[in-house]
């Protein structure tokens, strides 16, 4: 089993859709990671959390530490959204830092 | 300002020959990390360097690969006598701090061995 687990896989939304992308691990963290990933290009951070929620234009990343789990929403989808998302765990109690990462959702968001 | 960057972009290589792959990470970062993305596939940690000092390279999948980073900046990862299985993107990516702190990632070197 993955210590980093995503759903969907896959995800085909309308343009102007509400979008949730979940995870859930199973390690010890000291912070979650959101990352996109467009085709063909290098990883962008959305987010780093520990805790409750963020909040940028219309990306909202929310945490339950507890639960172990995470979600990222989209509000108001667009085609330029469609992208890969990427949850990643940072290490608990390493001395690196290393990520372990998710598998990906592979977004698209049709006009 | 310039961002993290790795050269080549592409690179093909015949099975047994040997690679170096660059990265160039922000000016200043302490922390530099090499990850491994398979197609369709999450990216996979190699090693990490903290200045010039290798602290992690429990991700290696083998002792073909090698990393340094010798005067704290620039790093190489090499990889002697490729096999197809070492077909991937890597990743490079720094950060400004040790621990808890954003990573920022380079555009990936895609390797192909033929």
């Amino acid at each position: 089993k993955n210590e980093v687990e995503q759903s969907p896989q896959n995800l085909t939304a309308q343009e102007g859709e509400f979008i949730t992308i979940n995870c859930s691990y199973s390690v010890g963290i000291s912070a979650l990671h959101w990352l996109q990933q467009h085709p063909g290009g290098g990883i962008v951070s959305l987010f780093m959390l520990s805790s409750g929620k963020k909040k940028h234009g219309r990306l909202i990343a929310t945490i339950n530490i507890q639960e172990k789990h995470s979600s990222l929403h989209i509000t108001a989808s667009h085609p330029r959204d469609s992208a890969v998302y990427i949850c990643a765990v940072g290490d608990y109690g390493g001395a690196t830092n290393k990520l372990i990462f998710g598998t990906g959702t592979l977004l698209a968001v049709q006009p | 300002g310039a961002g993290v960057s790795q050269s080549p972009r592409y690179k093909v290589a015949k099975r047994g020959q040997d690679v170096a792959l660059r990265c160039d990470p922000i000016s200043g970062h302490v922390s530099l990390f090499w990850y491994q993305q398979a197609l369709g596939q999450g990216p996979e940690f190699l090693t990490y360097f903290q200045n010039e000092a290798q602290l992690d390279k429990s991700g290696l999948p083998s002792d073909r690969f090698f990393a340094e980073r010798p005067e704290g900046s620039v790093s190489t990862l090499k990889i002697q006598r490729t096999q197809q299985e070492d077909s991937a993107v890597y990743l490079c990516a720094s950060s400004p701090r040790y621990r808890d702190y954003e990573q920022y990632f380079g555009p990936g070197t895609r390797l192909t061995v033929t």
